[in-house]
């Protein structure tokens, strides 16, 4: 079984772009989330979708954050615009019903 | 309020030692208890998981885990260390009932000397 996958690995943006990351599940995997990796802050909550539906976002991110699962096997997550404290590495995780997270490889984020 | 501590942020050993990783919880539900290592460049990989049943958990390349309802504790281990095992490694809280909800550490990075 191919492994929760993420689009691209490195992104590069300037203050005030736009940009979407990409992620892929584990197929028949129904719950899927996005995460914030810093050092400082250690995994912060972006979103989680279960059957494709929005269950929880985190609340500090709601403004320039939108995540979006356009069907079972993709999804999305739009930075608009991008502000340099947003340089961090955000992770996509999906689970089954056992309730263990599958990690993708991450994207590193990096807004100068 | 829930939370997922792992006291030390940083532990070296040199290879062939044993190794203990701490990790405390705070929950007043029935917690389901994770451990991941996190590999330079690379998303987390899950190690083992505790549910129920047997409080010691066995899970990837020699590691094992103790769950302890009375310490609030859910201690990682292994007998014998691996340069390879540099790396950092988190204890994750998944809450019952609310199976979005997860509490991660803040990790322990993990330098095995040669």
């Amino acid at each position: 079984d191919a492994g929760v996958t993420q689009t691209p690995r490195h992104e590069v943006a300037e203050k005030g772009q736009t940009i979407i990351l990409k992620c892929e599940p584990v197929s028949g995997h129904n719950d899927l989330f996005w995460y914030r990796q810093t050092k400082i802050q250690g995994l912060e909550l972006l979103s989680y979708f279960r059957s494709k539906s929005l269950m929880e976002d985190g609340g500090a991110f709601k403004d320039r954050f939108k995540a979006e699962m356009l069907n079972s096997s993709f999804s999305t997550l739009k930075i608009q615009p991008t502000e340099p404290k947003d340089s961090a590495v955000y992770l996509c995780a999906s689970s089954n019903s056992q309730n263990t997270l599958y990690f993708g490889a991450g994207t590193r984020l990096s807004v100068l | 309020a829930q939370s997922v501590t792992q006291p030390d942020a940083r532990v070296t050993v040199s290879e062939g030692a044993s190794l203990q990783l701490r990790c405390k919880y705070s929950y007043s539900g029935t917690p389901y208890l994770f451990w991941y290592v996190q590999y330079p460049r690379q998303g987390l990989q899950l190690l083992l998981k505790y549910y129920s049943g047997d409080p010691v958990v066995q899970g990837v390349n020699g590691f094992e885990a103790e769950f302890s309802k009375s310490n609030s504790s859910f201690h990682l281990r292994k007998a014998s260390v691996h340069w390879s095992d540099s790396a950092v490694y988190f204890c994750v809280l998944r809450l019952t009932g609310n199976t979005g909800k997860l509490i991660f550490g803040l990790g322990t990075t993990l330098q095995v000397q040669p």
